[in-house]
Formats: C-alpha cells, sequence, structure tokens
C-alpha cells in the first residue's frame, strides 16, 4: 500500500546550523520518485528536490539534499547552513503507479521547521 | 498560462449549496491532481487525471464530491450539497510526469 510517513511535527534549528528532516515511505512498486516540498506561511508549495527510486547517488539542489536509503525505505531531508527564511512546513511526497495507469502522488502530514537568530 | 491557475481563489457559500471550483493546468502537462488542505495538514490526495481520464478518484471522500476534465486540460471540482466539514483549501497541481506544480489553491468556507 503506497504510505508515506513524517513523524516529527515540529523541529527547531540553530541558524547555520543544518538538520534533518525524517520521512519513511512503503510501495509496492519497484519504481518510484521522493519529493520534498515547502510551504512557508504565505501558503504556496514550492518544490525543493526529487529523488529516483533508480538514481544512485542522493540528490542534491544547493543546500538542500536528500539523504537517500533504499533498503530502510527512508527519503530524508538534510537542509546546510539553516537560514531564517527556512522556517516553514515541509512536506515529503512520493509518486508510484499503484496500478490504473498513470502516476498518483501523495503527501506525508508535514514538519514545522523553526529557525532561531 | 505560466503556472497552475486556480479559480475562485475564495468562496463562501451557505450549507446545501453546490461549488464548482476551477483549475487551469499549466499547458501540456499530462496530469492534474486535486487535493484538499486543512490547516498545519498535509495535502490530502483527492483524485487525479491523465489527459481526460480520471485514474483515480479514491480520495473523494463521499459521492457529494465529482471531479471531470473533459478535454484532457481544464478541470473542475464540483461539491453538492456543501457541509461545513467541506471547509478547506482545496488544491489543483498540474504535471508533465515528475514533478507536480501546485496552485494557489481555492479557500472553501461553508457557512
Amino acid at each position: 500500500a503506497q504510505k508515506i510517513t513524517q513523524t516529527q511535527p515540529g523541529m527547531f534549528v540553530q541558524e547555520k546550523e543544518a538538520v534533518t528532516l525524517d520521512c519513511t515511505y512503503d510501495t509496492s512498486d519497484p519504481s518510484y520518485g521522493l519529493f520534498w516540498y515547502k510551504q512557508p506561511s504565505s501558503g504556496e508549495m514550492i518544490f525543493l528536490i526529487y529523488q529516483g527510486s533508480y538514481d544512485q547517488q542522493n540528490a542534491t539542489e544547493g543546500r538542500y539534499s536528500l539523504n537517500f536509503q533504499k533498503a530502510r525505505k527512508s527519503a530524508n531531508l538534510v537542509i546546510s547552513a539553516s537560514q531564517l527564511g527556512d522556517s516553514a512546513m515541509y512536506f515529503c511526497a512520493m509518486r508510484d503507479s499503484p496500478g490504473g495507469g498513470g502516476f498518483k502522488t501523495i503527501f506525508g502530514a508535514g514538519t514545522r521547521l523553526f529557525v532561531k537568530a | 498560462g505560466a503556472g497552475v491557475s486556480q479559480s475562485p481563489r475564495y468562496k463562501v457559500t451557505k450549507r446545501g449549496q453546490d461549488v464548482a471550483l476551477r483549475c487551469d493546468p499549466i499547458s501540456g502537462h499530462v496530469s492534474l491532481y486535486w487535493y484538499r488542505q486543512a490547516l498545519g495538514q498535509g495535502p490530502e490526495f483527492l483524485t487525479y487525471f491523465n489527459y481526460e481520464a480520471q485514474q483515480d478518484k479514491s480520495g473523494l471522500p463521499n459521492d457529494r464530491f465529482s471531479a471531470e476534465r473533459p478535454e484532457g486540460s481544464i478541470s473542475t471540482l464540483t461539491i453538492q450539497r456543501t457541509e461545513q466539514r467541506d471547509s478547506a483549501m482545496y488544491r489543483c497541481a498540474s504535471s508533465p510526469g515528475d514533478t507536480i506544480y501546485f496552485g494557489e489553491g481555492s479557500w472553501l468556507t461553508v457557512v
């Protein structure tokens, strides 16, 4: 069954430090994609990073990296050198093809990140 | 258009009325999704389309909710006989195949 779990409702990090946001998933589809989105207080959904299930290397996008551990079914987001503007909700998402054609993307419950000055 | 466009942005309706929410996806995007998002929670999957075909509607809460995308582009989410519990943000997203891009959402308040 398709499932995605974020166990940290809230996280605090000191400015300029790194922080890891946890995400675990479950799917029976061998081909899937994992995403992270940022939702600031304005409400928009901002795409951050993508990891394909067959990608050999962990995805990186600037200060964002995705720690992909396939055997453990985890896809944690690492934000390096946190900035005050990183304070937001972060959502992990998974896309797979559960049958019937096409792809379906579901989201976790989110982690609220607070960056302290 | 440049992004996913949704209308209306804000809708207040009386309980029992029908509501139609419109989504205009990014041109050329094959897939279109509808999600519902309550404050402080993640987007809850409702339904999605590939072209005009509704591939999965398992997330629609009950038979008062329906969606269509008749020509494989613009989509409409319709809620019949609205109830107060339907109050939420309804988000549309489109995708060329992998990353999905969200619209700004339609805030629905049922009074």
